[in-house]
C-alpha cells in the first residue's frame, strides 16, 4: 500500500514568494494532519482535517498560511507571501477513526527554503 | 498549555538497555505516544499509553503514570539503527491534537 506522499520534496523560494505544498493521504485514512517541524520549535501541529473539514486551525502561525483539503485524497498547504521564518520540514500525516491507538502516518516531508 | 520535557541527548552501547524519560504538565490528558524519528526521515509510531502501566512491544516497552505526570520509553538490546531521535508527545481532550517534546536523540555506539 502507498503511504502518505507529498509533494514536493524539496522547495527553495525566494522571500516574497507563493509556496505550496501537497499531499495525498493514505486510501481510506479520514483524518489529515498539517505539521511543521524545526530545530528551534520542534515538530508542531499546525491544523488537521476530518473529512475533509477543518478541525483545528489554532496551530496556524498567521494569515500567510492557508489549507485546504477540497477532496478526500487531496490537501494543500500554503503559504503566501513566505518569509525566511518559514523555512522548516513541513510533515502531512493521516489516519483512520477507528484505527489503532490514534495511529498517525507521516510523508517523508517538504524541506522548504526561503531566501 | 502544555509542557514536555526529555532529554536532549542520550548515547548508550549497542547491546545495552537505555531507559528516555519524559515528563509533562498539560490539563486535560488523553494519552502519550513515542514516535521514533532518524535523521532526514519522518516519525514512525512506536507506542500509546492511555492507562498506567507498562506495555511491551518486542524490544521496545513504554511506561505512564498518569499521577506523576511521567513517562519513559524502555529500549532493550539497542542496535546501531536505533540510533535516532525519540519523540514523545502528549494530547489532551482526544487523540488527534498531539503536542510534542523536542526530543532525544539517542546515539548507539559499538
Amino acid at each position: 500500500d502507498a503511504g502518505v506522499i507529498q509533494s514536493p520534496r524539496h522547495e527553495v523560494t525566494e522571500m516574497g514568494q507563493e509556496v505550496t505544498l501537497r499531499c495525498k493521504p493514505i486510501s481510506g485514512h479520514d483524518y489529515l494532519f498539517w505539521y511543521r517541524q524545526t530545530m528551534m520549535r520542534g515538530l508542531e501541529l499546525l491544523i488537521y482535517f476530518n473529512n475533509n473539514v477543518p478541525i483545528d486551525d489554532s496551530g496556524m502561525p498567521e494569515d500567510r498560511f492557508s489549507a485546504k483539503m477540497p477532496n478526500a485524497s487531496f490537501s494543500t498547504l500554503k503559504i503566501q507571501p513566505s518569509e525566511p521564518r518559514d523555512s522548516a520540514v513541513y510533515f502531512c500525516a493521516s489516519r483512520r477513526t477507528g484505527g489503532y491507538r490514534y495511529e498517525q502516518y507521516f510523508g517523508p516531508g517538504t524541506r522548504l527554503t526561503v531566501t | 498549555g502544555q509542557n514536555i520535557d526529555q532529554p536532549t541527548e542520550m548515547t548508550a552501547t549497542e547491546g545495552a538497555i537505555v531507559q528516555i524519560n519524559c515528563t509533562y504538565q498539560t490539563s486535560g490528558f488523553n494519552g502519550l505516544f513515542w514516535y521514533q524519528q532518524h535523521a532526514g526521515e519522518a516519525p514512525t509510531f512506536l507506542s500509546y499509553n492511555v492507562l498506567d502501566g507498562l506495555e511491551e512491544k518486542g524490544r521496545f516497552s513504554s511506561f505512564l503514570s498518569r499521577s506523576k505526570g511521567y513517562s519513559y520509553l524502555l529500549l532493550k538490546e539497542l542496535q546501531m539503527k536505533d540510533s535516532a531521535s525519540y519523540l514523545c508527545a502528549v494530547t489532551a481532550g482526544g487523540g488527534n491534537k498531539l503536542t510534542f517534546g523536542t526530543g532525544t536523540q539517542l546515539k548507539v555506539e559499538l
